[in-house]
């Protein structure tokens, strides 16, 4: 098993552009969720999707981040246009099933916003 | 919203020392999850409580669920320098019917050979 596989590790781009965040979640998993990392905050739970629906995108902090699943191994975290305060760790984790279980982690892409 | 509060926030300790970690949420929780960060990594689930006043053992890490269900704590005997990392405890809100995990801001332990 290949684990949760997140891309780009790093990233570094300037304020106003674009930037994309891909996941592939285990297979088998139907839970996905994407959280941000930072010192301040801590890991903060972004957006969730249960079989590919997103469920709970209450904290996305605003419209210029966006999230999708458009199929059960793959998904998506776009910010657009960056800004520097998004500069963070954002993690993508999967679970099995819908109940309380133990998330498993990707390796995170750091982002920098210049 | 639920808060899951974490302390110390840092801790030193010189190895063969144990180490303790504690975790209090503002509201009754269905259970909790420990996770463990190692610098520069990602977090790894260590262990999930559900019932109260449960106590799991993983050689010598030591959980434990309060009687009111809304604290925990994890206990190292004779921390060992691969112990070194942020211990997150995590919250699951049995108000929602997906189990939706608050993290507390984590201890980041230190170990000193």
């Amino acid at each position: 098993d290949a684990g949760v596989i997140q891309s780009p590790r790093h990233e570094v781009t300037e304020m106003g552009q674009e930037v994309t965040l891909r996941c592939k979640p285990i297979s088998g998993h139907n839970s996905l969720f994407w959280y941000r990392q930072t010192m301040m905050r801590g890991l903060e739970l972004l957006i969730y999707f249960n079989n590919n629906v997103p469920i709970d995108d209450s904290g996305m902090p605003e419209d210029r981040f966006s999230a999708k699943m458009p199929n059960a191994s793959f998904s998506t975290l776009k910010i657009q246009p960056s800004e520097p305060r998004d500069s963070a760790v954002y993690f993508c984790a999967s679970r099995k099933g819908q109940g309380a279980r133990g998330y498993t982690f990707g390796s995170g892409t750091r982002l920098t916003v210049v | 919203g639920q808060q899951v509060m974490q302390i110390p926030q840092y801790q030193h300790v010189q190895e063969g020392e144990d180490f303790t970690t504690y975790c209090n949420s503002s509201t009754t929780l269905s259970n909790i999850q420990w996770y463990k960060q190692r610098p520069g990594g990602h977090p790894v689930f260590l262990i999930q409580l559900v019932k109260s006043g449960e106590v799991k053992k993983q050689k010598r890490l030591t959980f434990q669920f309060g009687e009111a269900k809304k604290n925990s704590s994890l206990h190292i005997t004779a921390t060992q320098t691969t112990d070194v990392g942020t211990y997150f405890c995590a919250g699951v809100d049995g108000g929602t019917s997906y189990g939706k995990l608050t993290f507390g801001q984590g201890t980041i332990l230190t170990v000193h050979p």
